[in-house]
Protein backbone atom coordinates (compact mmCIF):
# COMPACT_ATOMS: atom_id res chain seq x y z
CA UNK A 1 0.00 0.00 0.00
CA UNK A 2 1.42 3.29 -1.07
CA UNK A 3 1.88 5.79 1.54
CA UNK A 4 3.18 9.45 1.95
CA UNK A 5 3.57 11.12 5.27
CA UNK A 6 4.57 14.52 5.44
CA UNK A 7 6.20 16.71 8.12
CA UNK A 8 7.97 20.07 8.92
CA UNK A 9 4.87 22.44 8.23
CA UNK A 10 4.47 25.18 11.00
CA UNK A 11 4.44 29.12 11.40
CA UNK A 12 7.18 30.80 9.73
CA UNK A 13 7.78 34.77 9.69
CA UNK A 14 7.66 36.39 6.01
CA UNK A 15 11.60 36.08 4.57
CA UNK A 16 12.04 32.99 7.28
CA UNK A 17 12.84 29.52 5.84
CA UNK A 18 11.13 26.27 6.52
CA UNK A 19 12.21 22.51 5.25
CA UNK A 20 9.30 20.23 4.53
CA UNK A 21 9.75 16.02 4.09
CA UNK A 22 8.27 13.52 2.87
CA UNK A 23 8.29 9.91 3.94
CA UNK A 24 7.19 7.50 0.91
CA UNK A 25 6.63 3.93 1.62
CA UNK A 26 4.86 0.92 -0.18
CA UNK A 27 6.69 1.03 -3.74
CA UNK A 28 10.15 1.45 -5.31
CA UNK A 29 10.57 4.63 -4.53
CA UNK A 30 13.93 6.03 -6.52
CA UNK A 31 11.73 4.66 -9.61
CA UNK A 32 9.03 7.90 -9.58
CA UNK A 33 8.71 11.54 -10.41
CA UNK A 34 7.38 12.69 -6.65
CA UNK A 35 6.19 16.42 -6.75
CA UNK A 36 5.08 18.73 -4.14
CA UNK A 37 1.61 20.44 -4.73
CA UNK A 38 0.05 23.17 -2.67
CA UNK A 39 -3.49 24.17 -1.65
CA UNK A 40 -4.19 28.27 0.13
CA UNK A 41 -6.86 28.21 2.45
CA UNK A 42 -10.23 28.00 0.02
CA UNK A 43 -8.40 27.79 -2.86
CA UNK A 44 -7.68 25.31 -5.47
CA UNK A 45 -4.73 22.67 -6.52
CA UNK A 46 -1.34 24.71 -7.49
CA UNK A 47 1.12 22.43 -8.73
CA UNK A 48 4.80 23.23 -6.76
CA UNK A 49 8.05 21.00 -8.34
CA UNK A 50 8.91 17.91 -9.39
CA UNK A 51 11.74 15.65 -9.36
CA UNK A 52 12.80 13.04 -11.29
CA UNK A 53 13.58 9.34 -9.68
CA UNK A 54 16.96 9.87 -9.87
CA UNK A 55 17.04 13.67 -9.04
CA UNK A 56 18.61 14.58 -11.46
CA UNK A 57 15.90 16.57 -13.24
CA UNK A 58 13.68 19.10 -11.40
CA UNK A 59 10.85 21.49 -12.52
CA UNK A 60 9.41 24.56 -10.37
CA UNK A 61 6.36 26.07 -10.57
CA UNK A 62 7.40 30.36 -12.07
CA UNK A 63 5.86 31.56 -8.55
CA UNK A 64 8.37 29.56 -6.29
CA UNK A 65 11.25 29.59 -8.79
CA UNK A 66 14.74 31.02 -6.73
CA UNK A 67 13.12 30.77 -3.45
CA UNK A 68 12.30 26.95 -3.30
CA UNK A 69 14.35 23.86 -4.07
CA UNK A 70 13.17 20.37 -4.40
CA UNK A 71 15.50 17.26 -3.43
CA UNK A 72 15.06 13.64 -2.80
CA UNK A 73 17.45 10.96 -0.71
CA UNK A 74 16.54 7.42 -2.22
CA UNK A 75 18.28 5.44 0.31
CA UNK A 76 16.09 6.91 3.04
CA UNK A 77 12.52 6.77 0.39
CA UNK A 78 12.09 10.91 1.28
CA UNK A 79 11.34 13.57 -0.32
CA UNK A 80 12.55 17.24 1.07
CA UNK A 81 11.17 20.64 -0.38
CA UNK A 82 13.37 23.56 1.15
CA UNK A 83 10.95 26.91 1.05
CA UNK A 84 13.46 29.91 1.84
CA UNK A 85 12.32 33.99 1.34
CA UNK A 86 9.43 32.76 2.41
CA UNK A 87 5.82 35.33 1.50
CA UNK A 88 2.34 35.34 2.96
CA UNK A 89 1.11 34.10 -0.03
CA UNK A 90 3.05 30.66 0.57
CA UNK A 91 0.38 29.96 3.55
CA UNK A 92 -1.05 26.68 2.39
CA UNK A 93 -1.34 22.60 2.77
CA UNK A 94 1.32 21.21 1.12
CA UNK A 95 0.83 17.78 -0.61
CA UNK A 96 3.42 15.41 -1.37
CA UNK A 97 2.30 13.57 -4.54
CA UNK A 98 3.51 10.62 -6.32
CA UNK A 99 3.79 10.53 -10.05
CA UNK A 100 2.32 7.85 -12.64
CA UNK A 101 5.86 8.59 -14.38
CA UNK A 102 9.43 6.66 -14.23
CA UNK A 103 10.87 8.65 -16.32
CA UNK A 104 12.38 12.36 -16.15
CA UNK A 105 9.48 14.07 -16.83
CA UNK A 106 6.01 14.77 -14.72
CA UNK A 107 2.59 13.02 -16.42
CA UNK A 108 -0.07 12.74 -13.78
CA UNK A 109 -0.75 12.47 -9.84
CA UNK A 110 -1.48 9.26 -8.94
CA UNK A 111 -1.31 9.34 -4.68
CA UNK A 112 -1.43 11.97 -2.81
CA UNK A 113 -0.12 12.72 1.14
CA UNK A 114 -2.24 14.31 3.96
CA UNK A 115 -0.39 17.52 3.76
CA UNK A 116 1.03 19.72 6.05
CA UNK A 117 0.25 23.14 6.99
CA UNK A 118 2.82 25.68 6.06
CA UNK A 119 1.63 29.10 7.59
CA UNK A 120 3.33 32.27 6.99
CA UNK A 121 3.03 35.23 9.17
CA UNK A 122 4.52 37.93 11.87
CA UNK B 1 -0.63 26.98 -22.80
CA UNK B 2 -0.91 26.16 -19.20
CA UNK B 3 -4.53 26.53 -18.18
CA UNK B 4 -7.25 23.99 -17.77
CA UNK B 5 -10.50 25.64 -17.65
CA UNK B 6 -13.52 24.08 -15.50
CA UNK B 7 -17.00 25.68 -14.36
CA UNK B 8 -16.72 26.64 -10.68
CA UNK B 9 -19.78 25.01 -9.96
CA UNK B 10 -22.54 21.99 -10.76
CA UNK B 11 -25.18 21.50 -9.14
CA UNK B 12 -28.07 18.16 -9.80
CA UNK B 13 -30.36 16.47 -7.59
CA UNK B 14 -29.60 12.87 -6.71
CA UNK B 15 -30.18 10.15 -8.83
CA UNK B 16 -29.70 12.68 -11.90
CA UNK B 17 -26.45 12.59 -14.18
CA UNK B 18 -23.31 15.50 -13.20
CA UNK B 19 -21.02 16.17 -16.28
CA UNK B 20 -17.99 18.27 -15.56
CA UNK B 21 -16.06 19.46 -18.30
CA UNK B 22 -12.33 20.74 -18.77
CA UNK B 23 -10.80 22.58 -21.97
CA UNK B 24 -7.22 22.87 -22.72
CA UNK B 25 -5.23 22.95 -25.38
CA UNK B 26 -2.39 20.59 -23.94
CA UNK B 27 -5.58 17.40 -23.45
CA UNK B 28 -5.33 16.98 -27.23
CA UNK B 29 -2.05 16.00 -26.34
CA UNK B 30 -1.48 14.86 -22.63
CA UNK B 31 -3.72 12.55 -20.60
CA UNK B 32 -6.39 14.12 -17.79
CA UNK B 33 -6.99 12.62 -14.65
CA UNK B 34 -9.30 13.68 -12.65
CA UNK B 35 -9.05 14.42 -8.75
CA UNK B 36 -12.27 14.23 -6.09
CA UNK B 37 -11.56 17.05 -3.00
CA UNK B 38 -13.81 16.35 0.39
CA UNK B 39 -13.71 18.96 3.12
CA UNK B 40 -10.84 18.44 4.95
CA UNK B 41 -9.38 15.51 3.18
CA UNK B 42 -6.88 15.00 0.41
CA UNK B 43 -7.98 14.29 -3.17
CA UNK B 44 -8.30 10.85 -4.84
CA UNK B 45 -7.92 10.00 -8.08
CA UNK B 46 -11.73 9.11 -9.76
CA UNK B 47 -10.63 8.65 -13.42
CA UNK B 48 -6.36 8.62 -14.90
CA UNK B 49 -6.10 8.52 -18.72
CA UNK B 50 -8.75 9.94 -19.60
CA UNK B 51 -10.97 6.72 -19.03
CA UNK B 52 -9.87 4.69 -16.60
CA UNK B 53 -11.42 4.07 -13.31
CA UNK B 54 -8.88 2.94 -10.32
CA UNK B 55 -10.60 -0.12 -8.19
CA UNK B 56 -12.25 1.15 -5.77
CA UNK B 57 -13.48 3.90 -7.46
CA UNK B 58 -17.50 3.17 -8.20
CA UNK B 59 -18.52 2.51 -11.80
CA UNK B 60 -20.61 5.66 -12.06
CA UNK B 61 -17.84 7.52 -12.34
CA UNK B 62 -16.43 7.85 -15.78
CA UNK B 63 -14.34 9.92 -18.30
CA UNK B 64 -14.61 10.72 -21.96
CA UNK B 65 -11.88 13.07 -23.98
CA UNK B 66 -13.03 14.59 -27.36
CA UNK B 67 -10.30 17.59 -28.74
CA UNK B 68 -9.10 19.68 -26.07
CA UNK B 69 -12.06 18.81 -23.83
CA UNK B 70 -12.52 15.98 -21.04
CA UNK B 71 -15.84 15.35 -19.37
CA UNK B 72 -16.08 13.85 -16.01
CA UNK B 73 -19.83 11.91 -16.02
CA UNK B 74 -20.82 10.93 -12.75
CA UNK B 75 -24.02 9.14 -13.41
CA UNK B 76 -26.73 8.20 -10.60
CA UNK B 77 -25.43 11.02 -8.43
CA UNK B 78 -25.27 10.43 -4.54
CA UNK B 79 -25.28 12.67 -1.63
CA UNK B 80 -21.52 11.50 -0.70
CA UNK B 81 -20.37 12.63 -4.34
CA UNK B 82 -20.85 15.99 -3.18
CA UNK B 83 -17.55 17.15 -3.46
CA UNK B 84 -14.49 19.63 -5.18
CA UNK B 85 -13.01 18.14 -8.73
CA UNK B 86 -10.31 19.04 -10.47
CA UNK B 87 -9.03 17.82 -14.37
CA UNK B 88 -5.15 17.55 -13.95
CA UNK B 89 -2.41 17.39 -16.75
CA UNK B 90 0.53 17.85 -18.17
CA UNK B 91 1.86 20.68 -19.98
CA UNK B 92 3.62 19.35 -24.09
CA UNK B 93 6.82 19.27 -22.68
CA UNK B 94 5.87 17.24 -19.32
CA UNK B 95 7.39 19.89 -17.37
CA UNK B 96 4.66 21.16 -15.47
CA UNK B 97 1.69 19.44 -14.02
CA UNK B 98 -1.68 21.72 -14.40
CA UNK B 99 -4.54 21.47 -12.66
CA UNK B 100 -8.33 23.34 -13.39
CA UNK B 101 -9.93 25.63 -11.24
CA UNK B 102 -11.97 23.20 -9.74
CA UNK B 103 -15.73 22.67 -9.91
CA UNK B 104 -17.86 22.23 -6.95
CA UNK B 105 -20.64 19.67 -7.20
CA UNK B 106 -23.30 20.22 -5.09
CA UNK B 107 -26.07 17.48 -4.85
CA UNK B 108 -29.37 19.28 -4.31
Amino acid sequence: EVQLLESGGGLAQPGGSLRLSCAASGFTFSSYVMSWVRQAPGKGLEWVSGISGSGGSTHLADSVKGRFTISRDNSKNTLYLQMNSLRAEDTAVYYCAKDSSSGSTVEAIEFWGQGTLVTVSS
Amino acid sequence: SHELTQPPSVSVSPGQTARITCSGDALSNQYAYWHQQKPGQAPVVVIYKDTERPSGIPARFSGSSSGTTVTLTISGVRAEDEADYYCQSADNSRTYVLFGGGTKLTVL
